[in-house]
């Protein structure tokens, strides 16, 4: 089992739209979890951190079940630019960070 | 903006050539990565340093060694390429204005191995 699961996607959603995308982490000790965002030939860029209680930044939320290792991200009211590969990332041991392979999303007019 | 720089950009090379990419910060972070990033793997650790001489291995590390000998620079060293070592290699810092797990990246070099 991967330690970090992401659906690949491609999530295509028309401008305006609502989509979620959801990630499952399989080490329980993590304490640590990020939303990356990284758009073609280009380096991951964090987009937010995501906190036990949740939190939002714009049309972005960002939402932690521990209970059940996973860790979503919200986007509403989809813009062309939001187009990207989304990169769920958790801590692993020490100073290290383990990252999804990504989870693309194309929002289209 | 992290002041992280790659150098080179681009490059191409044959089997068996060593080869040396640099990371260069200007804001005196502590923590410095390397990562390879390949389709369908992600971002996978190659080493890290926590420190001027201080290095650990990461998940991916053989066929690679790295130095640190001063704060702003990391430097990854491929002793003799192969073509298995072409991939995209980003160099990251951790950390903002206080110690945290959050990394930021440099742009990237694209690495060839023919």
């Amino acid at each position: 089992r991967k330690e970090v699961e992401q659906d690949p996607g491609p999530f295509n959603v028309p401008e305006g739209a609502t989509v979620a995308f959801n990630c499952t982490y399989s080490n329980s000790a993590s304490q640590s979890f990020f939303w990356y965002r990284q758009d073609c030939r280009k380096e991951p860029k964090l987009l937010m951190s995501v906190y036990s209680s949740g939190n939002e930044d714009g049309r972005f939320t960002a939402q932690l079940n521990r209970a059940s290792q996973y860790i979503s991200l919200l986007i509403r009211d989809s813009k062309l630019s939001d187009s990207a590969t989304y990169l769920c990332v958790v801590t692993g041991g020490g100073n290290k960070l383990t990252f999804g392979t990504g989870t693309q999303l194309k929002v289209e007019l | 903006d992290a002041g992280i720089t790659q150098s080179p950009r681009h490059k191409v090379t044959e089997t068996g050539t060593p080869v040396t990419l640099r990371c260069h910060q200007t804001e005196n972070h502590r923590y410095m990565y390397w990562y390879r990033q390949d389709p369908g793997h992600g971002l996978r650790l190659i080493h890290y340093s926590y420190g001027v001489k201080d290095t650990d291995k990461g998940e991916v590390s053989d066929g690679y060694s790295v130095s640190r000998s001063k704060t702003e620079d990391f430097l990854l060293t491929l002793e003799s390429a192969t073509s298995s070592q072409t991939s995209v290699y980003f160099c990251a810092i951790r950390g903002g204005l206080a110690e945290t797990y959050e990394q930021y990246f440099g742009p990237g070099t694209r690495l060839t191995v023919t």
